[in-house]
């Protein structure tokens, strides 16, 4: 029953360091997303997959870039980290048809001092 | 600016009340679904609508998608505590990317 998993779950970065969320699924899914969530709020899209050796960007993809090279795999790299990317990262996954059910990872802390 | 706008942002009600949550666009959704979020987790499904005007209901809430496809709303009766949590809507516009709102935070009080 793994579903999405996510690694690492909590990360503390230094301002210009560069790190890479892991994300995998167990589900034969096409479509993967990365969201992330500040406190409180709701949840912003920043790249998402239809399928391996396919990626598009969602809402704020600046200070990100993600790569699928297998259809489980889709990790989210933040390069020159800022205190604006301390965030909780959610990746999640679907079949990818209207109305599926998107199923999300259990989120990674991240926090850039 | 933000695609699905939800209100209120937060509620705060007393166990047996009921209440709603609205989630509004200016734009046209293939289909729409809400989520329930809890401390520490994921969102999870709770339904997803297809259809302007459709109304579906799952116990005690009662989930309806505008005719024009927009909006949304999600009325909850005789809330419990265990409905406590993080609301959200989220919206397709056919291309599979699931645009998220702004949310509803609900706590009952017992």
């Amino acid at each position: 029953n793994a579903g999405v998993t996510q690694t690492p779950k909590f990360r503390i970065l230094k301002i210009g360091q560069s790190m890479t969320l892991q994300c995998a699924q167990d589900m034969n899914h096409n479509y993967m997303y990365w969201y992330r969530q500040d406190p409180g709020m709701g949840l912003k899209l920043i790249y998402y997959s239809v399928g391996a050796g396919i990626t598009d960007k969602g809402e704020v993809p600046n200070g990100y870039n993600v790569s699928r090279s297998t259809t489980e795999d889709f990790p989210l790299r933040l390069e020159l980290a800022a205190p604006s990317q301390t965030s909780v990262y959610f990746c999640a996954s679907s079949w990818g048809s209207s109305g599926n059910t998107i199923y999300f990872g259990e989120g990674s802390w991240l926090t850039v001092v | 600016t933000q695609l699905l706008e939800q209100s209120p942002q937060f509620l705060s009600i007393q166990e047996g009340e009921n209440l709603t949550v609205y989630c509004n666009s200016s734009s046209v959704f293939s289909s729409l679904q809400w989520y329930r979020q809890e401390p520490g987790e994921g969102p999870v499904l709770l339904v997803t609508v297809v259809t302007g005007g459709e109304v579906k209901k799952l116990k005690r809430l009662t989930f309806q998608f505008g005719d024009a496809r927009k909006d949304s709303s999600l009325h909850i009766t005789a809330a419990q505590p265990g409905d406590t949590g993080l609301y959200l809507c989220a919206g397709d516009r056919g291309t599979y990317k699931y645009i998220f709102g702004t949310g509803t935070r609900l706590k009952v009080l017992a």
